[in-house]
């Protein structure tokens, strides 16, 4: 039972180009969290997304990121005119959801974005 | 919002040691969860908890859900050098929050 799988690995990118994250969920899990990390710091949630639906994004900027997690195919983060300050590895959780509303999430190897 | 408050930042410990760190919380969760995370890898899950005052044992890992439902611990004992990473608290509600982490390094 394969885990979460994410690619790529390493992305660079000059500045004002594109990035594009792709996560694939473990296989029965319909919901997709991305999260970002900074070196030495913690994880910040960013969105929350079911198929086809945003459920919470809260936690990213209202410029230049967006996301998606379409009826086929993985999630994809994508950021738009990099700039340096975006450089951070980028992680992508599922999990399966219970009926209570929440449940464990499980993450992938993440993205490490570097902005040249 | 949810602020976790993680201690100790870092740890320094000989092999075979014990080693103990916490989460506190302003709030209150309905699940705490630790991670480790490896150097270029993604948080691997150790413990979840979904009930206050729950204690769970993983091995040599032990996590405890608080009473008050806003704190947790973990306990590793008899340390080994591939306990080295980076220990993640998280509480979880309709959404996850981390703490910082601690930085354990086990001295052979």
């Amino acid at each position: 039972n394969a885990g979460v799988m994410q690619n790529p690995r390493h992305l660079v990118r000059r500045r004002g180009q594109e990035a594009r994250l792709r996560c694939s969920p473990m296989k029965g899990h319909s919901h997709v969290y991305w999260y970002r990390q900074l070196p030495e710091e913690g994880l910040k949630f960013m969105v929350y997304l079911q198929k086809e639906n945003i459920i919470d994004e809260s936690g990213m900027p209202k410029e230049r990121f967006s996301a998606e997690f379409p009826k086929e195919g993985p999630s994809i983060l994508r950021i738009q005119q990099v700039v340096r300050g975006d450089s951070a590895a980028y992680f992508c959780a599922s999990s399966p959801l219970t009926k209570t509303g929440s449940d464990t999430q499980y993450f992938g190897p993440g993205t490490r974005l570097t902005v040249l | 919002g949810q602020q976790l408050n993680q201690s100790p930042q870092s740890m320094f410990i000989q092999e075979g040691e014990d080693v103990s760190m916490n989460c506190t919380s302003s709030s209150i969760f309905n699940t705490w969860l630790w991670y480790k995370q490896d150097p270029g890898e993604g948080p691997v899950l150790l413990i979840a908890l979904y009930k206050a005052g729950e204690l769970t044992s993983n091995g040599r890992l032990t996590a405890q859900f608080g009473i008050t439902r806003k704190d947790s611990f973990l306990n590793i004992s008899a340390s080994i050098p591939s306990d080295v990473g980076i220990y993640f608290c998280a509480g979880l509600n309709n959404d996850m929050r981390f703490g910082a982490g601690t930085r354990l390094t086990v001295k052979p």
